[in-house]
């Protein structure tokens, strides 16, 4: 079974730019939940989309939005980027609900300059 | 506010010998842990994890241990091995809600 892809893997924007990153969860997963991790911070919640719906949404600015699509793929869209938006994006699956073991992909490098 | 968090950011442990991880957390609704690793240019990946219900939970060389009077959890690997060199994770849940990190150990084995 294929594990979870992102796409693309490495990023460079600059500032006042948007950036759409796509995250396909392991086939049957119906759960796809979007991290930021940088230095010193851990991994930091975004969202977490089922069945095409937004069911929790983490403590990030509006500019950070995404999308869940009928067959499980996920986008996550940040606009007008600023410098401290550079850090891993990493998108994880699982085939339930959010609260359990989720399966992650190995994450998009974004840099804003 | 960091609901869960693990205060060392580094540990060195000689091969063979044991590597103790510790992680704390503040709301005592969480009812699900978890251990995740994670090497450079990778995702994490999940190694272990434990309920509220229970106090121990083993796989191979990994063990967690949860102390939820101290809302305290601690992940032993015995004996620890160059491979294990990576940055752990620890992460809570209540309910069927998201995962909440701490901030991640980066364990180093010294061959």
């Amino acid at each position: 079974k294929a594990g979870v892809t992102q796409t693309p893997r490495y990023l460079i924007k600059t500032r006042g730019q948007q950036v759409t990153l796509s995250c396909s969860p392991i086939s049957g997963h119906r759960s796809v939940s979007w991290y930021q991790q940088t230095p010193g911070q851990g991994l930091q919640f975004l969202f977490e989309y089922f069945s095409e719906t937004q069911r929790n949404k983490g403590n990030f600015p509006g500019r950070f939005s995404g999308r869940q699509f009928s067959n499980s793929r996920s986008e996550m869209n940040v606009s007008t980027l600023e410098l401290g938006d550079s850090a891993l994006y990493l998108c994880a699956s699982s085939l339930w609900l959010a609260g359990g073991e989720q399966f992650f992909g190995p994450g998009t490098r974004l840099t804003v300059l | 506010d960091q609901q869960v968090k693990q205060n060392s950011p580094s540990l060195s442990v000689q091969e063979g010998r044991i590597s103790i991880l510790n992680c704390d957390y503040t709301n005592s609704m969480f009812d699900y842990f978890l251990w995740y690793k994670k090497y450079p240019a990778e995702g994490p990946t999940f190694l272990i994890s434990i309920s509220s219900i229970k106090d121990k939970n083993e796989d191979g060389r990994f063990t967690v241990f949860l102390n939820k009077s101290a809302k305290h959890l601690s992940l032993h690997i015995v004996p620890s091995q160059p491979g294990d060199s990576a940055v752990y994770f620890c992460a809570a849940a209540f309910g069927n809600e998201k995962l909440t990190f701490g901030t991640g150990t980066r364990l180093t084995i010294i061959p």
